[in-house]
């Protein structure tokens, strides 16, 4: 068990929908992290979370977003579903020492994953 | 050339043999790397890190080539039990554009049989 639990565990959307789902971060982790993972394929990172802002992202459209909360846990929403967003998203929490969002040093603790929400869209 | 990139297998061996896996990737920044074990329809879940001096635990031994830019794992007297895919992780390093967030492979797949 990592810690890290993230909920739904399964959620069944139509086209056009919206969806947030939600992870709560390892005791004395600050950062969040989400990945997509489709089927027979390797997680894809969707974006970083560090002290409330976002702190980087990767090659997702603008209809992913996220939030991260006073105590670190986090959500992530996506609007207007598209039927390719069906897959497991995982959240994985992690310790950043940096002084700040964006002043990133390239190394991170490692990260410990949750779960994952399966979301299916139909 | 994919940031990370490993042959996907499957690799089929008897319960016992030693396997390894091997891993390269593009960015010469990056400076962590960590083997990841995933099963079927579960999160991935850390197996071990990878250091320049090479580190080892229990069967488990991780190997980093910076120079070659170039990772592996070996897996010794294989059991049943580590059927499973192995992913390689990086980190995504300064110069790249996923700064500060781990880039994994598709995952090498390990089915041990008996």
């Amino acid at each position: 068990e990592t810690g890290v639990t993230q909920s739904p565990t399964h959620l069944i959307k139509t086209r056009g929908q919206q969806v947030t789902l939600r992870c709560s971060s390892q005791s004395g982790h600050n950062t969040v992290s989400w990945y997509q993972q489709a089927l027979g394929q390797g997680p894809q990172f969707i974006f970083q979370y560090y002290r409330e802002e976002e702190n980087g992202r990767g090659n997702f459209p603008p209809r992913f977003s996220g939030l991260q909360f006073p105590n670190y846990s986090s959500e992530l929403n996506v609007n207007a579903l598209e039927l390719d967003d069906s897959a497991l998203y995982l959240c994985a929490s992690s310790f950043n020492s940096s002084i700040g969002p964006g002043d990133c040093t390239g190394v991170f603790e490692t990260q410990y994953f949750g779960p994952g929400t399966r979301l299916l869209v139909l | 050339r994919k940031e990370v990139e490993q042959d996907p297998g499957p690799f089929n061996v008897p319960e016992g043999a030693t396997v390894a896996f091997n891993c390269t990737y593009s960015n010469s920044a990056s400076q962590s790397f960590f083997w990841y074990r995933q099963d079927c329809r579960k999160e991935p879940k850390l197996l071990m890190s990878v250091y320049s001096s090479g580190n080892e635990d229990g069967r488990f031994t991780a190997q980093l080539n910076r120079a070659s830019q170039y990772i592996s794992l070996l897996i010794r007297d294989s059991k049943l039990s580590d059927s499973a895919t192995y992913l390689c992780v990086v980190n995504g390093g300064k110069n790249g554009g996923s700064q500060g967030n781990l880039i994994f492979g598709k995952g090498t797949k390990l089915s041990v049989k008996p």
